[in-house]
């Protein structure tokens, strides 16, 4: 592991299409974050898993947003029914016992 | 909402430069955290401060918090075009408040003209 990867990259989808988002941590990170990021703006936290538990989820996590840690490996960040305001970079991040995170290069979501 | 906010919003200077960056906070912190984003990546954990401490260095780096005032500033010594970025101090983390993720101000965007 060299660092934390997330896939796609870029991800251009129609109003109303449903996306998934991968995100694979440092393997001895037991902590996983995801945030979104507008442009011009500093990230703003999703939801937070420790190993497999989902332990967080901010209010911006609205119903249509679901996220999973199976195994307490990868996460995936699932979006339904997508709108024009979803539109944005999301970003995984994850952390060991220490506090600061390592983040990873994002995915560019463009809702058309 | 946002936990800290930086001033200046955008900051050009001149490469062999200063630059510094300050971000403000409103609840109390056990640490404080400075992140450096390259346009269109992720971020990149640069410094933390202990609320214990006052002033921080690492490399052109160098970081004070003042808990008085709920503020910190960043000063990047002799800067070079590989600087340019968008700079952010975030706040919270595991041992704050119990809450585990961070959060973020707005972010100072640098640009560092060769």
């Amino acid at each position: 592991d060299t660092g934390v990867s997330q896939d796609p990259r870029h991800k251009i989808t129609k109003r109303g299409q449903n996306v998934t988002f991968r995100c694979d941590p440092i393997s001895e990170h037991n902590r996983l974050y995801w945030y979104r990021q507008t442009l011009g703006q500093g990230p703003e936290f999703l939801t937070y898993f420790q190993n497999e538990a989902q332990l967080e989820k901010s209010r911006l996590l609205s119903d249509r947003f679901s996220a999973e840690r199976p195994k307490g490996s990868f996460s995936t960040l699932e979006i339904q029914r997508t709108e024009q305001g979803d539109s944005a970079m999301y970003l995984c991040a994850s952390s060991p016992l220490a506090e600061w995170s390592i983040f990873g290069s994002g995915t560019q979501l463009s809702v058309l | 909402s946002q936990q800290g906010e930086e001033d200046p919003q955008a900051l050009s200077i001149q490469e062999g430069e200063n630059a510094t960056m300050n971000c403000s906070y409103k609840t109390s912190i056990n640490n404080l955290q400075w992140y450096r984003q390259n346009s269109g990546r992720g971020l990149v954990h640069l410094i933390l401060i202990r609320s214990n401490e006052r002033e921080k260095h690492s490399g052109r780096l160098r970081v004070t918090l003042d808990t008085s005032k709920k503020s910190s500033s960043l000063l990047i010594t002799a800067s070079r075009a590989a600087d340019t970025a968008s700079y952010f101090c975030a706040t919270g983390g595991y041992e704050d408040t119990g809450r585990r993720a961070l959060t973020f101000g707005s972010g100072t965007r640098l640009q560092v003209q060769p």
